[in-house]
């Protein structure tokens, strides 16, 4: 059965803080994704990766950075958290199928910054 | 750019209704189409996929036809559940494997 993992479920960080957000797929997939999902707007892409030490900028990259040091985990940063990064984060990864490029979700961090 | 647009929810039905969630799409090439659901504090499931026009994705009792002449992957299900109750997405694949989502439609079942 496939399988990502998020390192937790809920986080509560305080502004200015430097938050580690930590993502594992069992899967062997080329492709990983960050993703935040607030209400109203859907999910937005953060950052994405097609291979190890590779990384590119999604649609609001701001304040976060990335890090892929092996094929299996991918981890998102904020430099230093601030109250408008409270929010529901999503990793996701896919293999390179060009028929379908289906994403496979973890459970989520619901990220507080107080 | 590419871009998918969803009936806004919430959508509120009684057991065995019928559903349908709209959802339309832009795109440049021919994506393929996914419907995901999210139940209360999970991560997104793929619920159905249709990868080329005239195709039909179904699961659990969900369909979707992709449809390329009207841009449009209508997700139906005849006869809704109470634990059918979450969000529904829609989405597309983009040219460089990147999925683009909908806002999500919020669904609630009563008994």
């Amino acid at each position: 059965d496939v399988k990502v993992t998020q390192s937790s479920r809920y986080l509560v960080k305080r502004t200015g803080e430097k938050v580690f957000l930590e993502c594992v797929q069992d899967m062997d997939h080329e492709n990983m994704f960050w993703y935040r999902q607030d209400p109203g707007l859907g999910l937005r892409l953060i950052y994405f990766s097609y291979d190890v030490k590779m990384k590119e900028k999604g649609d609001i990259p701001e304040g976060y950075s990335v890090s892929r040091e092996k094929k299996e985990r991918f981890s998102l940063i904020l430099e230093s958290a601030s109250t408008n990064q409270t929010s529901m984060y999503l990793c996701a990864s896919s293999p390179v199928d060009r028929d379908s490029y289906e994403q496979y979700f973890g459970p989520g961090t619901r990220l507080t910054v107080t | 750019g590419d871009s998918v647009t969803q009936m806004e929810g919430p959508v509120t039905l009684s057991e065995e209704a019928f559903l349908t969630i709209n959802c339309t799409y832009t795109a440049t090439g021919y994506p393929s189409l996914f419907w995901y659901v999210q139940y209360p504090g999970e991560g997104l499931q793929l619920l159905l996929k249709a990868t080329k026009a005239d195709d039909k994705g179904s699961n659990k009792g969900f369909e979707a036809t992709y449809r390329k002449e009207t841009t449009s992957f209508h997700l139906e299900k005849g006869s809704v559940q109470v634990s059918d109750s979450a969000v529904y997405f829609c989405a597309l694949s983009d040219l460089g494997g990147k999925l683009i989502f909908g806002q999500g439609t919020e669904l609630s079942v009563k008994p």
